[in-house]
């Protein structure tokens, strides 16, 4: 059974913190690395797909790397807002059109 | 990219009862996929429905608890069967729009049902 787990499971910061989340997964049968975003009532939206192992993407204040010989992605929001506040999700690819989740970091920003 | 309609966004049901989610596209993919999240729990595939012919279930699964129909490229229901509290989840569908392989996936708003 292939797990993926992210930790921490919700996080709590005040406005202009910088925040970081971590996405284990198997280092085997590895295709793709998913991030999406899922705003509360609306549709989990896609961040970054990362295939290459130490690909490092970034959209705005937002980056994530990459290490598939140990298993584990990094996202980093830099300076959170409170429009930031979401459950940001990764999903391990293993190609095949079967993706795998996670249970997601519910991030919440205050102002 | 795709937009995708789906709905009842959200419903009460009672134990026992059928509820049918519908799922629009504003463009013609060849498969469409269903994820349940349980409360706390990662989004799990459910089926992968394919125009033209059945769906195919991920294990833990079955037609006769969720039917799924795809009459067209652009249409799919799911059908949650008999409730039970323990169907109390978000029903979500999604696409590759772009079929590109990079399985990045496009959403509906996803479907809140809560069983009594």
């Amino acid at each position: 059974i292939l797990n993926v787990e992210q930790s921490p499971q919700s996080l709590h910061v005040q406005e202009g913190d910088s925040t970081n989340f971590t996405c284990s997964f198997p280092s085997s049968n590895f295709y793709a690395l998913h991030w999406y975003r899922w705003e509360t009532a609306k549709s989990p939206e896609a961040l970054f797909v990362m295939t290459l192992n130490g690909d490092e993407k970034k959209k705005g204040r937002i980056s994530a790397t990459l290490n598939t010989k140990e298993g584990y992605s990094y996202l980093y929001i830099k300076g959170s807002q409170p429009e930031d506040s979401a459950t940001y999700l990764c999903a391990f690819d293993t190609g095949g059109f079967k993706t795998i989740f996670g249970a997601g970091t519910r991030l919440f920003v205050k102002a | 990219s795709a937009v995708i309609s789906q709905k009842p966004s959200r419903d009460i049901c009672q134990r026992g009862t059928s509820l049918t989610i519908q799922c629009q596209v504003d463009s013609q993919v060849t498969m469409m996929f269903w994820y349940r999240q349980q409360p706390g729990q990662s989004l799990t595939l459910i089926a992968t429905a394919n125009q033209g012919s059945e769906a195919t279930y991920e294990s833990g699964f079955v037609i006769d608890k969720f039917p799924i129909s795809r009459p067209n490229l652009t249409f799919s229901t799911l059908t949650v069967s008999n409730m039970s509290p323990e169907d109390s989840s978000i029903y979500l569908c999604s696409v590759d729009p772009i079929d590109s392989g990079a399985n990045v996936l496009t959403f509906g708003a996803g479907s809140r049902l809560t069983v009594l």
